[in-house]
């Protein structure tokens, strides 16, 4: 069983809809959350970065963790073109040295 | 404020040559993570480092792989004898501390022919 588990979709959306983006996990161990934006063939970028569970907002995105289901979850509001990329969970433990990566989700946003 | 820097972005070698591979971090930050990205593959980390010690290399193959983190300058992860499973995109990401975001850079594209 992978560490992490993440739909690698792909997933397409009009303009404007919402979007949900999931990850589950196995090891209880892990207190830090995050999700990265990958555009093709650029570097991941940081966009949300949660401690244990409850809820995160910044902007459009928010980040939701559930660790007594061992859910992850990013939703995206009135969703862009140029939100069309790869989404990335990643996780850690505390005092951990590396992060666990979920494979990605293609996402594509159609004007 | 710079980003985490890497370079070169793209590397070619053929099977049996080195590469070198650079990455220097955010400015303050001293702990240093390289990753690994192949194809259709979320990314893997590899090793840890902070300045001059390496802390954690337990995602490191155990031949042929080495890496790095000077006194002064950048990060170096050392590929030799490459064979063609070695192309992929390797990742450098820089943190403040450890448990603390970690920061990527866009990646050296290496590919082995």
């Amino acid at each position: 069983q992978k560490e992490v588990e993440q739909d690698p979709g792909p997933l397409s959306v009009p303009e404007g809809a919402i979007v949900s983006l999931n990850c589950t996990y196995s090891n209880s161990a892990f207190q830090y959350f995050m999700w990265y934006r990958q555009y093709s063939r650029k570097g991941p970028e940081l966009l949300m970065y949660t401690y244990s569970s409850g809820n995160k907002e910044d902007g459009r995105f928010t980040a939701q963790v559930d660790k007594s289901s061992k859910y992850i979850s990013l939703f995206i509001r009135d969703s862009q073109p140029s939100d069309s990329a790869t989404y990335l969970c990643a996780m850690s433990a505390a005092g951990a040295n590396n992060l666990f990566f979920g494979t990605g989700t293609r996402l594509t946003v159609i004007p | 404020n710079a980003g985490v820097m890497q370079n070169p972005r793209h590397l070619v070698r053929r099977r049996g040559q080195e590469a070198r591979l650079r990455c220097s971090p955010m400015k303050g930050h001293s702990h240093v993570y390289w990753y690994r990205q192949l194809p259709e593959e979320g990314l893997k980390f590899m090793v840890y480092l902070q300045k001059e010690n390496i802390i954690d290399e337990s995602g490191m193959p155990k031949e042929r792989f080495s890496a790095e983190f000077p006194k002064e300058g950048p990060s170096i992860l050392r590929i030799q004898q490459v064979v063609r499973g070695d192309s992929a995109a390797y990742f450098c990401a820089s943190s403040p501390s450890r448990d603390n975001e970690q920061y990527f850079g866009p990646g050296t594209r290496l590919t082995v022919t």
